[in-house]
């Protein structure tokens, strides 16, 4: 099973500012099936980036994904006040499919 | 646009079982796996497992083995996901999402709130 970790745990930071997630593997994910969820309170989780840098239908370009192998980055790169949420990288690329634990990006 | 409906909320005894429906619309319902994750209140998601709408083969998390049953209805575009034996450590939302073999969580459901309790 490919365990994720994701870095930092939460992410404080203010409206305008640039966001860094990261997601690491324990092993090479297949084929960089990597994808991005955000996920905000009482609500199913979106979709935000598939194989690991393509931006899902309607997501803003201030979303980008990049990365390879077992090393994975979600940049946002303007903050805007509905960006706060909780954002979750997961692998798709080997059975059993695994989410990391998820970065929280509250306002500072 | 693909639309993914879950059935309502359940509250159930420890020791019994429960049976969540997802039903789709807005695409050919054959064409897109159908998977399941939870979400324990407050914790992160958690994968259960796919069916292949096409051919009905599944695939789940070996700590659901034996416990969970994975099924479709393709006269009526519903895929049904069963867990036996249930505990308070089932407690969680549980969505059904679907998507092609190459992006199988495109589109997500509402959520359906399994209670486990005595």
């Amino acid at each position: 099973e490919i365990v994720l970790t994701q870095s930092p745990g939460t992410l404080s930071l203010s409206p305008g500012e640039r966001a860094t997630l990261s997601c690491r593997a324990s092993q090479s994910v297949s084929t960089n099936y990597l994808a991005w969820f955000q996920q905000k309170p009482g609500q199913s989780p979106s979709l935000l980036i598939y194989g690991a840098s393509s931006r899902a239908t309607g997501i803003p370009d201030r979303f980008s994904g990049s990365g390879s192998g077992t090393d994975f980055t979600l940049t946002i790169s303007r903050l805007e006040p509905e960006d706060f949420a909780v954002y979750y990288c997961h692998q798709y690329g080997n059975s059993p499919f695994t989410f990391g634990p998820g970065t929280k990006v509250d306002i500072k | 646009q693909v639309q993914l409906v879950q059935s309502g909320a359940e509250v159930q005894k420890p020791g019994a079982s429960v049976k969540v429906s997802c039903k789709a619309s807005g695409y050919i319902f054959t064409s897109y796996a159908i998977s399941w994750v939870r979400q324990a209140p407050g914790q992160g998601l958690e994968w259960v497992g796919w069916i292949s709408t096409y051919n009905g083969n599944t695939n789940h998390l070996q700590k659901f083995h034996g416990r969970v049953t994975m099924t479709t209805d393709t006269s009526t575009s519903t895929a049904y996901m069963e867990l036996k034996s249930l505990t308070s450590d089932d407690t969680a939302m549980y969505y059904c999402a679907s998507g092609p073999m190459w992006l199988p969580l495109a589109n997500w459901g509402q959520g359906t709130l399994v209670t486990v309790s005595s």
